[in-house]
C-alpha cells in the first residue's frame, strides 16, 4: 500500500505552544499535501509541496519534505484552540489519486 | 466553504435496506471521488469517477455502487445495507488543480 503513516497517532498540547506531526510514505511522489478534518466533518485542504521543494510556509504552517527518508512533517507555529483537529498527509503518485495517511489528532488546550 | 455537498448529514437504517448517499457539486470539476473512513480516521478509496459515464473502483473492495450520468451529480448506493457498512462517506472532487474539496461527510449507522 503507498499509504502514509502519521506520527504521532494523537497530540495534546498547551495553547501558545508549536506542534509537529510527521508523515512517512512508501514509494515515489510527485507532491504531498496537508489535510484538517474537524470533528464529523470533511476534510480541508492546506498546503501542498511539491517532490523538488524541501521547504514551504502557509501563515502559522510549515511543511518540510524528505523524499530521500520518504517523509515530511507538519509545524502549526504558536498554536490556538481552534487548531484542535485530525491532520492527514496525502501523497500522489501520479496516478491521479491521493493516498491518505492515518491521520494525526492534535488537541490544544485552552 | 467547499461547494460540495452530502446528503444525508446522518443516517440510521434498518439491514437489508437499500439506501443512495448523495454527492454533488458546483464547481464543474471533472474528477470525483468517494472515500470510507474508519473510526480510527484512515480513509479509503472506494470509487472514482474522471468524469460523465466514467466510474472506477478504488482500492477498498466494496459492495456499493456508483454513477456518474451528469458532471455535478455522484451517487453511492448501497443495495442491501448491513452492520459492517457502519462508517462515514465522504465525497471529493478536483478540477485542473491538484488538491481536493471534501464535502461535510455522511454517517452512516446500520442496525
Amino acid at each position: 500500500s503507498q499509504q502514509g503513516e502519521e506520527d504521532p497517532q494523537a497530540l495534546s498540547i498547551q495553547e501558545g505552544e508549536n506542534a509537529t506531526m510527521n508523515c512517512s510514505y512508501k514509494t515515489s511522489i510527485n507532491n504531498l499535501q496537508w489535510y484538517r478534518q474537524n470533528s464529523g466533518r470533511g476534510l480541508v485542504h492546506l498546503i501542498l509541496i511539491r517532490s523538488n521543494e524541501r521547504e514551504k510556509h502557509s501563515g502559522r504552517l510549515r511543511v518540510t519534505l524528505d523524499t530521500s527518508k520518504k517523509s515530511s512533517s507538519l509545524l502549526i507555529t504558536a498554536s490556538r484552540a481552534a487548531d484542535t483537529a485530525s491532520y492527514f498527509c496525502a501523497t500522489d503518485a501520479g496516478g491521479n489519486q491521493f493516498y491518505f495517511g492515518t491521520g494525526t489528532s492534535l488537541t490544544v488546550i485552552p | 466553504e467547499a461547494d460540495i455537498y452530502q446528503t444525508p448529514r446522518y443516517l440510521v437504517i434498518g439491514t437489508g435496506k437499500k439506501i443512495t448517499l448523495e454527492c454533488s457539486q458546483t464547481m464543474g470539476h471533472d474528477k470525483m471521488y468517494w472515500y470510507q473512513q474508519d473510526p480510527g480516521m484512515e480513509l479509503h478509496l472506494i470509487h472514482y469517477s474522471y468524469g460523465v459515464n466514467s466510474t472506477e473502483k478504488g482500492d477498498l473492495s466494496s459492495e456499493s455502487t456508483v454513477s456518474r450520468i451528469r458532471t455535478e451529480h455522484f451517487p453511492l448506493t448501497l443495495e442491501s445495507a448491513r452492520p459492517s457498512h457502519t462508517s462515514q462517506y465522504l465525497c471529493a472532487s478536483s478540477g485542473q488543480g491538484i488538491s481536493y474539496t471534501f464535502g461535510s461527510g455522511t454517517r452512516l449507522t446500520v442496525v
